[in-house]
């Protein structure tokens, strides 16, 4: 069957920095995405990964090994604003995404 | 980048009674439109996968006769929730991909339904 695995909650500290892990097993691969979701509003876009290796936007990284199965988000200097549920999700060989349970990232002052 | 709207943002309505969900695709054709339920702090779930001009594609254990699914043109698609329930109250968002991209989906805001 397909899997997404990612931790339930995470908590970091404002100006820390904090890793959200993501392991995959789908039915092929075409590409992974980290989405935010703030409480009751729709995900919003943030990374796209397709080869391995870094993606860096700003605050915001997103690794890939397709090897391994395996993909992290990085968030640099959080703010209270990044607490949310980052949502980690595989195109598998049917362009279909298929999601992870979603990681909620609380943020303590 | 792409915009997807839906209307309405929250309903509420009662249990018995019928509700449409509209989402537009603003700036693009949408050849394919996904729509997912969300219940409070869990993730998205899959319900159905609508392709511009033919029938839906519904996940397992989702009713077809109960979520009615319309894609009749490339910028627009409806689930009506028919004879609404209070079980049925959760959260529906909407995505659409253009036939130029294999994968990104473009979310909706998302409606917020709640059946009395």
């Amino acid at each position: 069957g397909q899997n997404i695995d990612q931790p339930t909650e995470m908590t970091a500290t404002e100006g820390a920095i904090v890793q959200i892990n993501c392991t995959y097993q789908t039915s092929g691969f075409n590409g992974l995405f980290w989405y935010q979701q703030h409480a009751g509003e729709a995900p919003t876009f943030l990374s796209y990964n397709v080869l391995d290796g870094l993606e860096e936007k700003g605050r915001f990284s997103s690794f890939l090994s397709r090897s391994k199965g395996y993909s992290y988000l990085l968030l640099k200097e959080l703010q209270m604003k990044d607490s949310a549920s980052y949502l980690c999700a595989v195109s598998d060989s049917n362009y279909q995404l298929i999601w992870g349970a979603g990681t909620k990232l609380i943020i303590k002052p | 980048g792409a915009v997807v709207s839906q209307h309405p943002s929250w309903v509420i309505c009662k249990s018995g009674t019928s509700v449409k969900i509209e989402c537009r695709s603003l700036d693009f054709q949408a050849t394919t439109m996904f729509w997912y339920r969300q219940f409070p702090k869990q993730s998205l779930m899959l319900m159905a996968t609508s392709n511009e001009g033919s029938k839906a594609t519904y996940e397992q254990g989702v009713e077809k006769d109960k979520f009615l699914i319309n894609h009749a043109s490339l910028t627009l698609s409806t689930l009506t929730v028919t004879s609404a329930h209070p079980e049925d109250s959760s959260f529906y968002i909407c995505s659409a991909r253009s036939g130029s991209s294999h994968n990104e989906q473009f979310f909706g805001p998302g409606t917020r339904l709640t059946v009395l």
